[in-house]
């Protein structure tokens, strides 16, 4: 089964707030991807977090890996409409690049 | 450079049908892999490839074969189409460990 869990699966939010979203995985991670996925299109790499503790920043998007890098969180500020899409964890487990995805979240925006 | 190309971009197949999905990636990449993505489930990997002549199973192989004769290309064949095949399929492509995947536009299919 899954063993990359995330929430929430929908995401309604009103343009302007922030949110985030959560991902988690029952085993230890050697590292953490996140990818976004616009409607009808492909999923596209946002970032990659190796580190316990890690936390990084992509202008309105903040990325963070837990100290005992079993979860991830992604917070956005200020949603716009163009953050409109599905954002995927996947969690990598061994070396070679075997992603195992979380579910997604998918996030809409009311202007 | 393309990136990743997927051909075809629709397909419809009858049940017990065989095809096969074309992945190409110009960006001399060793590893590849193919994903099904069906709603609420995310991606999940079906075969991947650490380089060419070499394959393994992900978590969902059943009723899909590949083959990696060249490093750019990774078809994916479906032996005999179900309906559970339905889906829409991704290839990707990453240059090595711990690296981003490049994913190409995808594949829908439908078996009837």
């Amino acid at each position: 089964g899954q063993q990359v869990m995330q929430i929430p699966q929908y995401q309604h939010v009103q343009e302007g707030e922030d949110f985030t979203t959560y991902c988690n995985s029952s085993t230890t991670l050697s590292n953490i991807q996140w990818y976004k996925q616009r409607p009808g299109g492909h999923p596209v790499f946002l970032i990659q977090l190796v580190k316990s503790g890690e936390v990084k920043k992509q202008k309105r998007l903040t990325f963070q890996f837990g100290e005992a890098k079993k979860n991830s969180s992604l917070h956005i500020t200020a949603t716009q409409t163009t953050d409109v899409g599905t954002y995927f964890c996947a969690g990598e487990k061994d070396s070679w690049g075997k992603l195992q995805f979380g579910a997604g979240t998918q996030v809409v925006v009311t202007p | 450079n393309a990136g990743v190309t997927q051909t075809p971009k629709f397909q419809v197949l009858k049940t017990g049908q065989s095809m096969t999905l074309q992945c190409a990636q110009d960006m001399n990449h060793e590893y590849m892999s193919w994903y099904r993505q069906d709603p609420g489930m995310g991606l999940r990997l079906i075969h991947y490839s650490v380089g060419a002549g070499i394959t393994d199973q992900g978590e969902v192989p059943n009723g899909y074969n590949v083959s990696r004769s060249t490093t750019e290309d990774f078809p994916l064949r479906l032996l005999s189409a179900a309906p559970s095949q339905t889906s829409v399929y991704f290839c990707a492509s990453s240059s090595g460990t711990l690296g981003e995947q490049y994913f190409g536009p995808g594949t829908r299919l439908t078996v009837t």
